[in-house]
This record gives C-alpha cells, structure tokens and sequence, in this order.
C-alpha cells in the first residue's frame, strides 16, 4: 500500500505571497490532518479534515486554510506569508474513527524569504 | 504548561548501550501513548502505540507507561547506527494529537 504522499517536496516563496500544499491520503483512509513543525515549537496542529468537512481546527491564524476532496485528497492553503511560515508541514491520515494512529508523509519544507 | 513535555537533548550513546527517551504529561485523561521515529529529512513513522500502564516490548524496542505519576518511556536495546532519529511521544487528545517536542538521539559506532 502506498504511503501518505505530499507534494511539492521543497518550496521557495517570498513573504506576502500565498502556497498551496497537497496532500494524498492511503487508499482508504478518510481524515487528513495537518502539522506545522519547527525547531522551537515541534509539532503543532493546524487542522483535520474528514470527509470533506473540516472537523477539528488548531490555533493558527485565518491565514492557513485548507480543503478535502471526495477522494480524500487534501490542500493546505497559506495567504499573505510571513517569515516566520517557514517550517516543514506534514501531512498525516488515519481511519479517522477511535484513536487509529497517524500516518505520516515526507512533508513538505516551505522556506519564506 | 504544554501538555507533552519532552527532554530535546541531544542524546549521544555508543553502539550497543540502552538508551531511555522519557515524556511528562500533564493531562490525566490521556489514554492512549504513541511513540514515533522521524530521521532526517523525513516524516514521523510510528514506532510503538500503547494503551494501559505497564510494559510493552517490540523486538529491541520497549515503551512504558505509569499513569500515576504521568510518565512514558522508551527503551531501546542494543543501540545500533541506524537508530539514530529524533523519538517524538504522542498522545490523542480529543481533537487532535498532543506531540512532545521530540528527543534527537546519536548512537556511535
């Protein structure tokens, strides 16, 4: 079974210009979650997504949005970016029922200069 | 105070010695403890998923939970080259998954 796959691997944007990040699921799991990691502050939660509805949301600003396709397939979109949006964001998916464990992609590394 | 606390290190151990990664928790209702891998340049791959208090071995791999004094740990055995990664604790809260900041470890050949 293929893992979870994300794309693009390495990103190079500007500050105040917007990213969109993808995001495919395994075959057959439902809920994608989101994560922002940094040296300082580890991993932290951005949102899921089940079902195409977002279902849980974390503490980041309006400016990180993200949507889920019928397919499960997920995007992360960040407006207007900041220096401080660099980090690594990974992408994980599970069953999205009881406490089924994450699974995680390879990220993708997102640098704002 | 962050509900998962984790010691960053970094840990560096020789080839073959135990190694102990530990996390703190503040929230008593944590039921489940999951312990992940993630080398370099990689995402977090799970590495241990636990339920009760007490002890659960995996091959070399050892995770320990004591709810009482709300304290998990891992243990790794035999240390080899190819265990050094940054050990991530985790436990599922009720909506989303509580990561310790992770712990970087270095075995030396």
């Amino acid at each position: 079974k293929a893992g979870v796959t994300q794309t693009p691997r390495y990103l190079i944007k500007t500050r105040g210009q917007q990213v969109t990040l993808s995001c495919s699921p395994i075959s057959g799991h439902r809920s994608v979650s989101w994560y922002q990691q940094t040296p300082g502050q580890g991993l932290q939660f951005l949102f899921e997504y089940f079902s195409e509805t977002q279902r849980n949301k974390g503490n980041f600003p309006g400016r990180f949005s993200g949507r889920q396709f019928s397919n499960s397939r997920s995007e992360m979109n960040v407006s207007t970016l900041e220096l401080g949006d660099s980090a690594l964001y990974l992408c994980a998916s599970n069953l999205g029922q009881g406490n089924s464990p994450l699974h995680f992609g390879n990220g993708t590394r997102l640098t704002v200069t | 105070q962050k509900e998962v606390e984790q010691d960053p290190g970094p840990l560096s151990v020789p080839e073959g010695a135990i190694v102990s990664l530990n996390c703190t928790y503040s929230n008593s209702a944590f039921q489940y403890f999951m312990w992940y891998r993630q080398y370099s340049r990689k995402g977090p791959e799970l590495l241990m998923y636990t339920y009760s208090s007490g002890n659960k071995e995996d091959g070399r791999f050892t995770a320990q939970v004591d709810k009482s004094s709300k304290y998990i740990s891992l243990f790794i055995r035999d240390s080899q080259p190819s265990d050094s990664a940054t050990y991530l604790c985790a436990m599922p809260g009720a909506n989303n998954l509580f990561f310790g900041t992770g712990t970087r470890l270095t075995v030396i050949p």
